[in-house]
């Protein structure tokens, strides 16, 4: 079955610490996203990528990393500049604009 | 201003309701209008996509989209338990903007 792929499920990290959450699409979309979800804020674009290695801001990206080395991959790097890091991470794909987005099932990453 | 405003709800109603729910938005340039559902610690999953104003029907679910007024709206009929969710408006044209998601509970 064709989907998006997102590991881990739940992640705790030490301050201090970079962590790197996965994304992998078999749906040969060619663009994904990382969003970032937050009690009563919606969510909140980090990065986007339209093809292979070029990828653009979101409107949060600071302190946040990603690559996009090939079509079923966009990994995204939380740096531990992030203070308040603890939140739900999604990953999106589609085919193209006006096209609906399919998510990976989410990170809830947590700062212990 | 948020360019894309959703009330949060919670929103509480007896199955078999009619549900309403709404988003606005700001800028007038934005052309894809859609509509996710997404249960507790999951992913958001597509319902409804339109590019026009007017109505699209999908079974028990009708999207409405008035371009004028910059409103959106999403319409449940016959509500069930099983449509007890969050319910998210996406507008945008290249990268989508979502609203903060309204929390609708079906009561039995």
């Amino acid at each position: 079955d064709g989907g998006i792929t997102q590991s881990p499920k739940y992640l705790f990290r030490k301050e201090g610490q970079n962590v790197t959450l996965s994304c992998e699409q078999n749906l040969n979309h060619d663009a994904m996203y990382w969003y970032r979800q937050d009690p009563g804020q919606g969510l909140r674009l980090i990065y986007y990528s339209q093809i292979v290695n070029d990828f653009q801001k979101g409107d949060i990206a600071e302190v946040y990393s990603v690559s996009r080395e090939k079509k079923e991959s966009f990994p995204l790097t939380v740096t531990s500049a992030q203070k308040n890091p603890t939140a739900f991470y999604l990953c999106a794909s589609t085919t193209g604009e006006g096209y609906g987005y399919t998510f990976g099932s989410g990170t809830r990453l947590t700062v212990v | 201003q948020k360019e894309v405003e959703q009330d949060p709800g919670p929103l509480s109603v007896p199955e078999g309701a009619i549900v309403s729910l709404n988003c606005t938005y700001s800028n007038s340039a934005f052309q894809y209008f859609m509509w996710y559902r997404q249960y507790s610690r999951k992913g958001p999953e597509l319902l409804m996509y339109t590019y026009s104003s007017g109505n699209k029907e999908d079974g028990r679910f009708t999207a409405q989209v008035d371009k004028s007024s910059k409103y959106i709206s999403l319409f449940i009929r016959d509500s069930q338990p099983s449509d007890s969710a969050t319910y998210l408006c996406a507008i945008g044209n290249n990268d989508m903007r979502f609203g903060a998601g309204t929390r609708l509970t079906v009561k039995p």
